[in-house]
């Protein structure tokens, strides 16, 4: 079935340590992003890559890194975790701007 | 700066009755909004998209309205199911290069229809 793959579904994380959460989709698109769900907060955009071999700052990007060496996969990495970093991570892909975003099913992260 | 806004977090309606979701914006670069669907536990899926050269949209029970010089667009759900139900995002898209382009969400309107 095309779509997102994100992986972990869930994570309980300590507070300093180094995570990466995968993001893999099968639909050829070019565009990918990050986004983090907090409540009162909506989805903010974390970082995103327009295509292969370029990345680009969204809204909250302090803490977090990605790269995005192929078209299939965007990983997103927290260097070193603080527990304000606790969120529900959303990756989405998207074609063109009116079939809008697919996104993955989220990554549930608690920095501890 | 908030560029979408949705100003009610909650919104309970009866069974078969209709369901207003109310959005603001104030950047006039975007050139598409969406609406989005959140369960419990999985993605945002995409429910429905209007070009900001358009005023309405529909698609079944959903429609989409746009007033761009309130720069306020609404999602109208006729009639509504037990099955709505669920967080709906507004989002606008700015071109940000190439064939790509960025969405700004809001912060989302929590759906509750009461059977």
């Amino acid at each position: 079935i095309a779509g997102i793959t994100q992986a972990p579904t869930s994570q309980i994380l300590a507070a300093g340590r180094r995570m990466t959460l995968r993001c893999t989709q099968d639909m050829r698109h070019n565009a990918m992003y990050w986004y983090r769900q907090d409540l009162g907060l909506g989805l903010r955009l974390i970082h995103y890559s327009n295509t292969a071999g370029t990345t680009g700052k969204g809204e909250v990007p302090d803490g977090y890194s990605v790269s995005r060496a192929n078209t299939d996969d965007f990983p997103l990495t927290l260097a070193s975790a603080v527990p304000s970093q606790t969120s529900v991570y959303f990756c989405a892909s998207s074609p063109d701007k009116s079939g809008g975003y697919t996104f993955g099913s989220g990554t549930r992260l608690t920095v501890v | 700066d908030q560029q979408v806004k949705q100003n009610s977090p909650s919104l309970s309606v009866q069974e078969g009755r209709i369901s207003i979701l109310n959005c603001d914006y104030t950047n006039s670069m975007f050139d598409y909004f969406l609406w989005y669907k959140k369960y419990p536990a999985e993605g945002p899926t995409f429910l429905i998209s209007i070009s900001s050269i358009k005023d309405k949209n529909e698609d079944g029970r959903f429609t989409v309205f746009l007033n761009k010089s309130a720069k306020h667009l609404s999602l109208h759900i006729v009639p509504s199911q037990p099955g709505d139900s669920a967080v709906y995002f507004c989002a606008a898209s700015l071109f940000s290069g190439g064939s790509n382009y960025k969405l700004t969400f809001g912060k989302g309107t929590l759906l509750t229809v009461n059977p």
